[in-house]
């Protein structure tokens, strides 16, 4: 199975919105509302920030939103603040009964 | 709340076999609310799913690490482990155990993870 592709980079001055987003294929992203997406702080366990493409764990900022559109799923970030800096990755079940994550993707808030 | 800790060796030679145990409290690894699984993490590189079992002992794999990966569920310890054969140094990463529940599609409770070398 291929990893999800997410870009590298991302970086937002404080206040602002960022959106990451995370593509796939019909057959893990685009085939299943099982997109989700987790936070990590250098030297931490990843948390868990989405689930189910757009649902919030309880304690997560409603500043976290979750989307899909076909096989792209996406991460938005507003009110961007200095505690939001850090690596984010989304995870997609796939066809396969697997699990799959994408490369991560680096926030930089400016 | 569950809390997941991993343990085992820190360091493991070259073709032989990683074992790792993650013990579980605040909950029955028995749960059919959970599946279990492990998620490695090379130096600097991005998160890899190595596979889940469910308390039933069903279990689910990496294609890609499937030959050399065994999970198991030892229920008298509520513990679950992996065990990964013909290790290399590209098999070095933090290892992490965590949950994905059955109503909620995403991991949502992690160990803290740890750091396992492959050297001679």
């Amino acid at each position: 199975q291929s990893a999800l592709t997410q870009p590298a980079s991302v970086s937002g001055s404080p206040g602002q919105s960022i959106t990451i987003s995370c593509t796939g294929t019909s057959s893990d992203v685009g085939g299943y509302n099982y997109v989700s997406w987790y936070q990590q702080h250098p030297g931490k366990a990843p948390k868990l920030m989405i689930y189910d493409v757009s649902k919030r764990p309880s304690g997560v900022s409603n500043r976290f939103s979750g989307s899909k559109s076909g096989n792209t799923a996406s991460l938005t970030i507003s009110g961007l603040q200095a505690e939001d800096e850090a690596d984010y990755y989304c995870s997609s079940y796939t066809s396969s009964s697997t699990w799959v994550f994408g490369g991560g993707t680096k926030l930089t808030v400016l | 709340q569950l809390q997941l800790q991993e343990s085992g060796p820190g360091l493991v030679k070259p073709s032989e076999t990683l074992s790792l145990t993650c013990t579980v409290s605040g909950g029955s690894i028995s749960s059919s609310s959970y599946y279990w699984g492990w998620i490695r993490q090379p130096p600097g590189k991005g998160l890899e799913w190595i596979g889940s079992i469910y308390y039933s002992g069903s279990t689910y794999y990496n294609p890609s690490l499937k030959s050399r990966v065994t999970i198991s569920v030892d229920t008298s310890k509520n513990q679950f482990s992996l065990k990964l054969s013909s290790v290399t140094a590209a098999d070095t990463a933090v290892y992490y155990c965590a949950t994905n529940g059955i109503a909620v599609a995403g991991f949502d409770y992690w160990g803290q993870g740890t750091l396992v070398t492959v050297s001679s």
